[in-house]
């Protein structure tokens, strides 16, 4: 089973900096099936990243995400007041289906 | 405009069984790969099942946590997906989001759960 780590658990930044989220995996794996996700507290997941670079409709540009083989990022570039939440990363494997990584906290420092 | 509404939460005593259903609206939930995800209570998430769309096969998958316990299934001329769940457990106690997703078959090509439902509570205890 592929496990999804994600670093740090939580992240203290001001608005204007710039955030750089990781997700690694126990495995090297498929760039095309890492999602990244925003919630916040109360609210549903939102989608922002897909195929691990390609932004949803509707996710400003100052978020993307990157990587390859064990190692995936999301960058926020620079961060809004609206950016703070817990933010997850995703999988898909065939063999045991979707996984997630147990979430990065942005707080405003 | 796709709205994704889930009901049939509430509390009930570990053993017992509920049925939650996800109304669709915007789209066909024969269309798209009809999944459930849970979080428990300040917790993270975690996918629960999945029902694949006819064209691959209507296959279904689910977490390893819930197999043989839980079914999903779909009614398309209700446009609702449901989520069966019986021999209930303590921590099986969850948000539990409804969502739409491609099943695997998203390639990294196309938006993949982009859009959610606002959750319902199952709260399992006796």
């Amino acid at each position: 089973e592929i496990v999804l780590t994600q670093s740090p658990g939580t992240l203290s930044l001001s608005p204007g900096e710039r955030a750089t989220l990781s997700c690694r995996a126990s495995q090297s794996v498929s760039s095309s099936y890492i999602i990244w996700f925003q919630q916040k507290p109360g609210q549903a997941p939102r989608l922002l990243i897909y195929g691990a670079s390609r932004r949803a409709t509707g996710i400003p540009d100052r978020f993307s995400g990157s990587g390859s083989g064990t190692d995936f990022t999301l960058t926020i570039s620079r961060l809004e007041p609206e950016d703070f939440a817990v933010y997850y990363c995703q999988l898909y494997v065939s063999s045991t289906g979707y996984t997630f990584g147990q979430g990065t906290k942005l707080e405003i420092k | 405009e796709v709205q994704l509404v889930e009901s049939g939460g509430g509390f009930v005593q570990p053993g017992r069984s509920l049925r939650l259903s996800c109304s669709a609206s915007g789209f066909s939930v024969g269309d798209y790969a009809m999944t459930w995800v849970r979080q428990a209570p300040g917790k993270g998430l975690e996918w629960v099942a999945f029902i694949r769309s006819k064209p691959y096969g209507a296959t279904t998958e689910y977490a390893a946590s819930v197999k043989g316990r839980f079914a999903i299934s779909r009614d398309e001329s209700k446009n609702i997906a449901y989520l069966q769940m019986n021999s209930l457990e303590t921590d099986d106690t969850a948000v539990y989001y409804c969502t739409r997703s491609l099943g695997g078959y998203s390639y990294g090509l196309k938006p993949d759960f982009d859009y959610w439902g606002q959750g319902t509570l199952v709260t399992v205890s006796s």
